[in-house]
Formats: structure tokens, sequence, C-alpha cells
């Protein structure tokens, strides 16, 4: 356990449907990343926050995908309208600038969109 | 091209042996280094990162890094079977990102 967790662990969802997923980091870890893992890829990045700032975005983020780190702690990962493509591991990614920034990963959220 | 290659596998070796698996790389800028393993439906943990070129020693771990030649390789002494996972290679560059390759899948046979 690396401490930073991820809910819902899995989401069942019907195409057109909408849904958020949310991460909580290592509490002194100030970046927050989310990635996307479809079966036989690597994880691919989606976005990331240094405190409550969003500071890169993926060309994959499609406009159905919305990202928030409010307070700079928790994370929310919103798909609105989601398509069967959707459908993979949503993983969370937390660390702390300025050290390695060696990223720690959450368990994950397995979407399947039927 | 990809931005980080690793052959898919599987690569499989005997209980006890050295599993050496490799990694290229495509931005000469890339600063860090990691290996992570990911076993079957779980998400990826963090094995170690290499930053300077050469060797870096963890255990029964070992990460060289050649950044000439744009290649990073992990090596896995007395290989068990609790080793047997997929290994993803991932490189970041100055924007804090991590870029996968598409893992390699071990298999250590008793």
């Amino acid at each position: 356990d690396t401490g930073v967790s991820q809910d819902p662990r899995h989401k069942i969802t019907k195409r057109g449907q909408n849904v958020t997923f949310r991460c909580d980091p290592i509490s002194e870890h100030n970046r927050l990343y989310w990635y996307r893992q479809t079966l036989g890829q690597g994880p691919e990045f989606l976005t990331y926050f240094q405190n409550e700032a969003q500071l890169e975005k993926s060309r994959l983020l499609s406009d159905r995908f919305s990202a928030e780190r409010p307070k700079g702690s928790f994370s929310t990962l919103e798909i609105q309208r989601t398509e069967q493509g959707d459908s993979a591991m949503y993983l969370c990614a937390t660390s702390l600038v300025g050290s390695t920034d060696t990223q720690y990963f959450g368990p994950g959220t397995r979407l399947t969109v039927l | 091209q990809k931005e980080v290659e690793q052959n898919s596998g599987p690569l499989s070796v005997p209980e006890g042996a050295i599993a050496s698996l490799n990694c290229t790389y495509s931005d000469r800028g890339s600063q860090s280094f990691f290996w992570y393993r990911q076993y079957s439906g779980k998400s990826p943990e963090l094995i170690m990162f290499i930053y300077s070129n050469g060797d870096k020693e963890d255990g029964r771990f070992t990460a060289q890094l050649n950044k000439a030649s744009q290649y990073v390789s992990l090596l896995i002494r007395d290989s068990q079977p609790s080793d047997s996972a997929t290994y993803l290679c991932a490189v970041n560059g100055n924007t804090g990102k991590l870029i996968f390759g598409q893992g390699t899948t071990l298999q250590v046979k008793p």
C-alpha cells in the first residue's frame, strides 16, 4: 500500500452515463497525476496538478474528460457521456516535487462501459 | 517511433537465473528513469529509479543507464516465481509526466 487511495475500485456503467473517480494522495505530496491504462499497454498520461493548479493535459483528454483538485488535496476525474472506448484502468499517482519526483500509484479504478 | 520501447515478451527464465529487461527511449532530454512492476489486475509498483549513467543496485535488482545510447535496463538476480509480472520502463523529462513503454512480461519457471 503506497498511501494513495482511489475510489471506487471498480465501476460498471452504461454508455452515455457520467462517471466520477476520486484520488486521495499521500498527504505531503503536492503533485497528482492521472493515467489511463488499457490491456497490454503501459499507462498513458492524462493530466497532472501541482497543488490545485492543472499544469498539463494530454491531447488524449477529450472535452468529455475533466479533472479537478480544488484544495490541492484530493482530485476527481469525471468522464461525461461515456463511450465503450473509455473502458480502461484509471490510475492516480502522486509525488513530491523538489525531491526525486518519484511517482507512487494508487490501486486504480477499473471502468467498464457497457 | 514510440517514445519508450520495450520488448513485450514474454521473457521466460528458470528460477535462480538472471533476468535482463531492456528499454530504449527517444528523447535525449530525458532526465530520470523508472522501473515499475505490475502484477495482473494490479497497479504499477515502483522498483527502482536511476538518474546517472552507470549501475544502481538495490537488493536483487540492478538498474543500468546509458544516456549516450538512450538505453535503460533492469537486471533481476536469483529470479523467483514471485518475480513473474510485467515490468514497465518509464521516462521522465522536465515536464513531470511519465512516458511508459508497453511493458515486458517476465515468466520465472520453477
